[in-house]
């Protein structure tokens, strides 16, 4: 079964403490993995897009990696503003259909 | 270059009424696809519309229902609604049908069932 696992479900760091999100994955026929970053009463922001196993994309504090099994965000010398919750998401083929399969998001909370 | 408009932003309703959600994409972004997110669930998958026609179903009943204008604009509808029917609903749109860009999602729709 398609399944997608993010961890931790909750984290909390220093500002300044880089640390890393996981996101494990099972699906058939991957065809991108995605990140977003979700602020309280907002929608999803989109971050980065991943396609292949080796694959790194970055952007300010941020940097996403993709193996064949997972992905990892990369949080460096964070920021308070970087607290959100982040999700996670990977494009499967299912019912006859891509769609998005996504985790349940990690809640990252950044002490100044 | 104007976003994901969601409309309205929050919505009290009681048990057995139904209700409809808007959404206008980003311009020139075609496929619209619609999300219930709760604090248990997380993200659910309802559907996706593309050049007016449904191209995509998740696992909701049949009172879950939408459709899109030929200017790509969306609504939802949701009929009998249930205790269990509050939620965020999200909308997201990107240029075209089950491709690999990304979706750009709208604040969202705050649904409370009373």
């Amino acid at each position: 079964e398609d399944q997608v696992t993010q961890s931790p479900e909750a984290l909390r760091l220093q500002e300044g403490e880089s640390s890393s999100l996981n996101c494990s994955y099972t699906v058939s026929g991957l065809r991108g993995l995605f990140w977003y970053r979700q602020d309280p009463g907002k929608g999803p922001e989109f971050l980065f897009t991943l396609y292949s196993a080796g694959e790194e994309k970055e952007k300010e504090r941020l940097k996403a990696t993709l193996t064949k099994k997972e992905s990892f965000l990369h949080i460096t010398a964070p920021k308070p503003e970087d607290s959100a919750t982040y999700l996670c998401a990977v494009q499967a083929y299912r019912d006859s259909n891509y769609q998005l399969i996504w985790g349940a998001g990690t809640k990252l909370i950044i002490k100044p | 270059k104007a976003g994901v408009t969601q409309t309205p932003r929050y919505l009290i309703k009681t048990r057995g009424q139904q209700v409809t959600l808007s959404c206008s994409p980003i311009s020139g972004h075609r496929s619209v696809s619609w999300y219930q997110q709760t604090p248990g669930q997380g993200l659910q998958f309802l559907f996706e519309y593309f050049s007016e026609t449904q191209r995509n179903k998740g696992n909701f009943p049949g009172r879950f229902s939408g459709r899109q204008f030929s200017n790509s604009r969306s609504e939802m509808n949701v009929s009998t609604l249930e205790l269990g029917d509050s939620a965020l609903y999200l909308c997201a749109s990107s240029p075209g049908q089950g491709a690999r860009q990304p979706q750009h999602f709208g604040d969202g729709t705050r649904l409370s069932i009373l």
